[in-house]
């Protein structure tokens, strides 16, 4: 079974610019949730998809966009970088049946984003 | 709305002693809760879970934790620390209704430090 992965693990951005982030689900998941972790803090909801459509949203702005693929595999995107915007982003999959939703989330080891 | 509070953001403890990490949250729908650790430079792994069934839940490498709704808290244990326990920990809890998306809402985190 292969696990939650993601793409790159490091990236550093200069303010302003657009950075596209990537993951791939865990086998037989399909549901993707998106998470900001700043430094000495704990991971903040950014955005879930289901079914390639968004499934709620956490307190953060436009610019920060997603997409979840047929094969349940996931984008974050984020226009007009911030500095505030450095941060570890974490992607986590789980399983959602109709009617009975999936609980428990499975985290990949993050993308480390520095926006200088 | 939701939300965890992790009293205290770090504890040390001796090798061999006792861990206890506090978490206490706060929900209007009936809840689910996690304990997730996290070690350096790493993402999230879970160590156990409350999900309506026994209150006293066990998980991975020796961990507990008991649900107590009266006093809203899910209290993470352990009785012998190890020195490969020294990591971040986080405390999350998410909305347990059908319907919901599963977004999990963290606590700031605690670090523990094992003492040799």
């Amino acid at each position: 079974e292969t696990g939650v992965t993601q793409s790159p693990t490091h990236l550093i951005k200069t303010r302003g610019q657009q950075v596209t982030l990537r993951c791939s689900s865990q086998s037989g998941h399909n549901t993707v949730s998106w998470y900001q972790q700043a430094l000495g803090q704990g991971p903040q909801f950014i955005f879930q998809y289901y079914r390639e459509e968004e499934n709620g949203r956490g307190n953060f702005p436009p610019r920060f966009s997603g997409l979840q693929f047929p094969n349940y595999s996931s984008e974050l995107n984020v226009n007009a970088l911030e500095l505030d915007d450095s941060a570890l982003y974490l992607c986590a999959s789980s399983f959602r049946l109709a009617g009975v939703r999936g609980y428990e989330q499975y985290f990949g080891p993050g993308t480390r984003l520095t926006v200088t | 709305a939701q939300s965890v509070t992790q009293l205290g953001s770090h504890v040390s403890v001796s090798e061999g002693a006792l861990v206890l990490l506090r978490c206490n949250y706060s929900s209007s729908v009936p809840p689910y809760l996690f304990w997730y650790v996290q070690y350096p430079n790493q993402g999230l792994q879970l160590l156990l879970k409350y999900t309506s069934a026994a209150t006293l839940v066990k998980g991975i490498n020796g961990f507990e934790a008991e649900f107590k709704k009266s006093e809203t808290s899910f209290h993470l244990t352990k009785p012998s620390a190890h020195m490969s326990d020294a990591a971040e920990y986080f405390c999350a809890v998410s909305a347990r209704i059908t319907g919901a998306n599963s977004k999990l809402t963290f606590g700031k985190g605690i670090t523990l430090s094992v003492r040799p």
